[in-house]
């Protein structure tokens, strides 16, 4: 059973630190990497994605990547209010494995303290 | 259209009812899924589509619960004898295709209530 695993929060940050949100997955043959952002009420929303090992950035967020860890994380720099909302995390598994549909976490909550 | 549309975006319907949600993907994606949510909760995976082909219904609760797609194109997800414990928001998405490298679409769901 493929898995991804996120810590369900809720994370709490000042308003202006640095958010890191962490995100394990099971499949080690996983290919692509990408992370959601959902308000409450709303559907989720691509923020970012990633497919090579390090670091990618866009804009205040950056999304890092450790395969021989099976890792995946995303940084939110200069948190604001407007960045409370669930993330979540889903994998890409390997193309030639028969289960191949992308497998999402449960989130992580994050609230950003004015 | 641009995005992922669901249909109709709200639905509130008797216990025991059969009712129908409709999807349509961007177009050119030949994946579509659908998803459940419930209040509170992660995405309950039901079903995918990989052109008109279902590879995988695994997610599916009950076989009070299917789902068919026509012309690569537009879904629809059938509950029939609807139960309380079908109250949720059904999600749709789509993407390039599967066994791609590329992400997952959201439409803005359809949020089912059962009285």
């Amino acid at each position: 059973q493929k898995e991804v695993e996120q810590n369900s929060g809720p994370l709490s940050v000042p308003e202006g630190a640095i958010a890191s949100l962490n995100c394990t997955y099971s499949d080690r043959g996983s290919q692509s990497f990408f992370w959601y952002r959902q308000y409450s009420g709303k559907s989720p929303e691509l923020i970012m994605f990633i497919y090579s090992n390090g670091d990618k950035e866009d804009g205040r967020f950056t999304a890092q990547l450790n395969k021989a860890s099976q890792y995946v994380s995303l940084l939110i720099r200069d948190s604001q209010p407007s960045d409370s909302a669930t993330y979540l995390c889903a994998v890409n598994p390997h193309p030639m494995n028969r289960d191949d549909k992308i497998i999402f976490g449960k989130g992580t909550r994050l609230h950003i303290l004015p | 259209g641009a995005g992922v549309s669901q249909s109709p975006s709200n639905k509130v319907t008797e216990k025991g009812k059969d009712v129908e949600l409709r999807c349509d993907p961007i177009s050119g994606h030949t994946a579509l899924y659908w998803y459940r949510q419930s209040l509170g909760q992660g995405l309950e995976f039901l079903i995918y589509f990989q052109g008109n082909s279902a590879p995988d219904k695994s997610g599916l609760p009950s076989d009070r619960f299917s789902a068919e797609r026509t012309g690569g194109s537009v879904s629809t997800l059938t509950i029939q004898r609807t139960q309380q414990e079908d109250s949720a928001v059904y999600l749709c998405a789509s993407s390039l295709a599967v066994r791609s490298n590329q992400p997952q679409h959201f439409g803005d769901g359809t949020r089912l209530s059962i009285l």
